[in-house]
């Protein structure tokens, strides 16, 4: 258990819609990042948040947003989901130092129809 | 830009034979080099990493990464595999340029290794 929760763990909308995805990071990890993963992307990072500070923006549309909360917990975003959306979305946090490897959820599998 | 290459889309290998995953980066400054690793419908396992020392990195279940600098690669290997190895296996590369926490990882495409009975 990687201490990374994710929710939900999977959710079905129909295009056009907003959904909400949720990440609580590894108890003392001040750094939180979000991944994409689709087939024929591999794994794109998204964004990442520092004690509540955006820090590093990656392939994030415009449609997409996220912020981390004064807890560390975070929530990202999507709106007029298109079916191009559909992906495995993964929340991972990092203590922040050089050597601090990040630690995954399982993430969130959005199917948009 | 930092970036991640795994040239092979998938590495096979008999069960007991040594196993390479390959991996070639690209930074403007020091590397900080990841091995992590996917099972199926799983998040992400961090596996082993390079900051900066001994070429040779030792990681979980076995595994060890072999750095070269002149080749710019870090590519993973195990003596012997085994069939639960079979996995999606990543690269990464921590960006550590900027300051205040700002830590851009770049992931590569991955490699399914298929480790055969």
């Amino acid at each position: 258990d990687s201490g990374v929760t994710q929710t939900p763990k999977h959710l079905i909308t129909a295009t056009g819609q907003r959904v909400t995805l949720r990440c609580s990071p590894r108890s003392g990890d001040l750094s939180v990042y979000w991944y994409q993963q689709s087939l024929d992307q591999g794994l794109q990072f998204l964004i990442q948040y520092y004690n509540g500070e955006e820090r590093a923006k990656g392939n994030i549309l415009e449609r997409f947003s996220a912020q981390q909360f004064p807890d560390l917990h975070s929530e990202l975003n999507l709106s007029s989901l298109e079916l191009g959306d559909s992906a495995l979305y993964f929340c991972a946090s990092s203590g922040g130092g050089v050597n601090s490897p990040l630690h995954f959820g399982n993430g969130t599998r959005l199917t948009v129809t | 830009a930092q970036s991640v290459a795994q040239p092979e889309d998938q590495v096979n290998v008999a069960e007991g034979n040594p196993l390479t995953v390959k991996c070639t980066y690209s930074v403007s400054g020091n590397p900080y080099l990841f091995w992590y690793v996917q099972y199926p419908n799983r998040g992400l396992q961090f596996l082993l990493k390079y900051i900066t020392g001994d070429n040779l990195v030792k990681g979980s279940y076995g595994f060890e990464a072999e750095f070269n600098k002149s080749q710019t690669s870090f590519h993973l290997k195990k003596p012997s595999a085994l069939v639960s190895d079979s996995a999606l296996y990543f690269c990464a590369v921590r960006d550590m340029t900027g300051s205040g926490g700002y830590q851009k990882v770049t992931f590569g495409i991955g490699t399914k290794l298929q480790v055969i009975p």
